[in-house]
């Protein structure tokens, strides 16, 4: 089936710091990569997405870079804070053959933010 | 403007009861989706409902079943309880189309003991 690769599951930075959390996925026809943050106790919510016709997108710290040649996308924060703290999932979507999308997400990585 | 929103917060069952969990939106989403979420595993597609009066099975779909009963409102049914649905459990609804922006409800937490 489709799979979304993640890693690092914990990733621990001192504040100021860059963190880079890397994804790949499987499926050569997705074209919508998101990435979502949850805090402690709190849903998941959108922070940043990228669709397959563009190679980067930026937003304040926040950055998203893709390479559909390898599969690959990836998440960078710069100048981190703690309230950057929290878990942070990306996600593909997959289409199926109803031509519905639907996304699959991957395992998550913990990000630790120290003052 | 509410979002979408989830009942109950927390949940405690023992082995084989029965309970519906809610979800509504309120932004004339088409699509409707039904999550766990584990320690370490992400988010898992239960069902889905592309649009109203159509619902699909996701990755983990054993021991559920959804309605999807009218544009607004999808609920998830479990039918016998077991301690390995005990997860948190998370609808979302999307607006296809200009965005694929998937919007998610508060969590519905549950114990099955």
């Amino acid at each position: 089936g489709e799979n979304v690769e993640q890693h690092p599951s914990t990733l621990s930075v001192q504040e100021g710091d860059s963190a880079v959390i890397k994804c790949t996925y499987s499926d050569s026809a997705s074209n919508y990569f998101p990435w979502y943050k949850q805090e402690l106790g709190k849903r998941p919510q959108l922070i940043i997405d990228i669709r397959s016709n563009v190679g980067e997108k930026k937003d304040q710290r926040i950055a998203v870079t893709l390479n559909k040649t390898a599969k690959h996308f990836s998440l960078h924060i710069t100048e981190t804070q703690p309230e950057d703290s929290a878990v942070y999932f990306c996600a593909a979507s997959i289409y199926l053959n109803t031509g519905f999308q639907k996304l699959v997400f991957g395992t998550g990585t913990r990000l630790l933010v120290s003052p | 403007n509410a979002g979408v929103t989830q009942t109950p917060k927390f949940q405690v069952l023992k082995t084989g009861q029965s309970m519906t969990l809610q979800c509504a939106q309120d932004m004339n989403h088409n699509s409707m989706y039904w999550y766990r979420q584990d320690p370490g595993m992400g988010l898992r597609l239960i069902y889905y409902s592309a649009s109203e009066g159509t619902t699909d099975k996701g990755e983990v779909p054993n021991g559920y079943n959804v309605s999807r009963l009218n544009k607004r409102e999808f609920s998830l049914r479990l039918e016998s309880a077991a301690p390995s649905q005990t997860s948190v459990y998370f609808c979302a609804s999307l607006k296809q189309g200009t965005t694929d922006t998937q919007y998610f409800g508060p969590g519905t937490r549950l114990t099955v003991l």
